[in-house]
């Protein structure tokens, strides 16, 4: 079955830590540009960060740039997010999500856009 | 940053009615818009992207118009299964932005 999962949300404490992991299924994983992307509490949706197939390309929100390391495993077909200082406003569910990908006769096309989520899983940070 | 700014942020509609929902960014971004829907409790569901693209799957009552700055996403005839949440999102840029999202609910 093709899916992502999430796992490693938590309660923590504000200035904690949290390692997300997104392990992929039924897709070839290395070949997928990947981001996270978060929803606070009844609100909407914040692109978090994005990392590309080789891990060549990375970047991050200006919300959590210096705090949070995204990475990837392509030989474990995950992703991963390390969560660093973290404040009460970074509580939210974090989906992970690939970014879609064209087969054409000339071969693939690269596509910004994440036709793929994960179920996500629930940060909490709070004293 | 670039900022998605979508309109109305929320309306209510009956099934049959047509509905338009639009997005304006604060520059332009070509073409690269994409739409996004979201049931609650659950993940976001790509329906189009780049701008008119109708992913595979997604039914043809949606479709997806617009350049630069004005973006609309229209669905022709609205249906039980179609209130929810939608999402625009530009990728023009590296940092990636969401409109603030407008929510779609039964009149």
């Amino acid at each position: 079955e093709v899916q992502l999962v999430e796992s490693g949300g938590a309660l923590v404490q504000p200035g904690g830590s949290l390692r997300l992991s997104c392990a992929a299924s039924g897709i070839t994983f290395s070949l997928y540009n990947m981001n996270w992307v978060r929803q606070a509490p009844g609100k909407g949706l914040e692109w978090v960060s994005y990392i590309s197939d080789s891990s060549s390309t990375i970047y991050y929100a200006d919300s959590v740039k210096g705090r949070f390391t995204i990475s990837r495993d392509n030989a474990k077909d995950s992703l991963y997010l390390q969560m660093n200082s973290l404040r009460d406003e970074d509580t939210a569910i974090y989906y992970c999500a690939r970014d879609m990908i064209q087969v054409l006769i000339t071969g693939l096309k690269h596509h910004n856009a994440m036709d793929l989520w994960g179920q996500g899983t629930t940060v909490t940070v709070s004293s | 940053d670039i900022q998605m700014t979508q309109s109305p942020s929320s309306l209510s509609a009956s099934v049959g009615e047509r509905v338009i929902i639009t997005c304006r960014a604060s520059q332009t971004v070509t073409t690269h818009l994409n739409w996004f829907q979201q049931k609650p409790g659950k993940a976001p569901k790509l329906l189009i992207y780049a701008t008119s693209s109708l992913v595979v799957g997604v039914p043809s009552r949606f479709s997806g118009s617009g350049s630069a700055t004005d973006f609309t996403l229209t669905i022709t005839s609205l249906q039980p299964e179609d209130f929810a949440t939608y999402y625009c999102q530009q990728t023009y840029t590296t940092l990636r932005t969401f409109g603030q999202g407008t929510k779609v609910d039964m009149k």
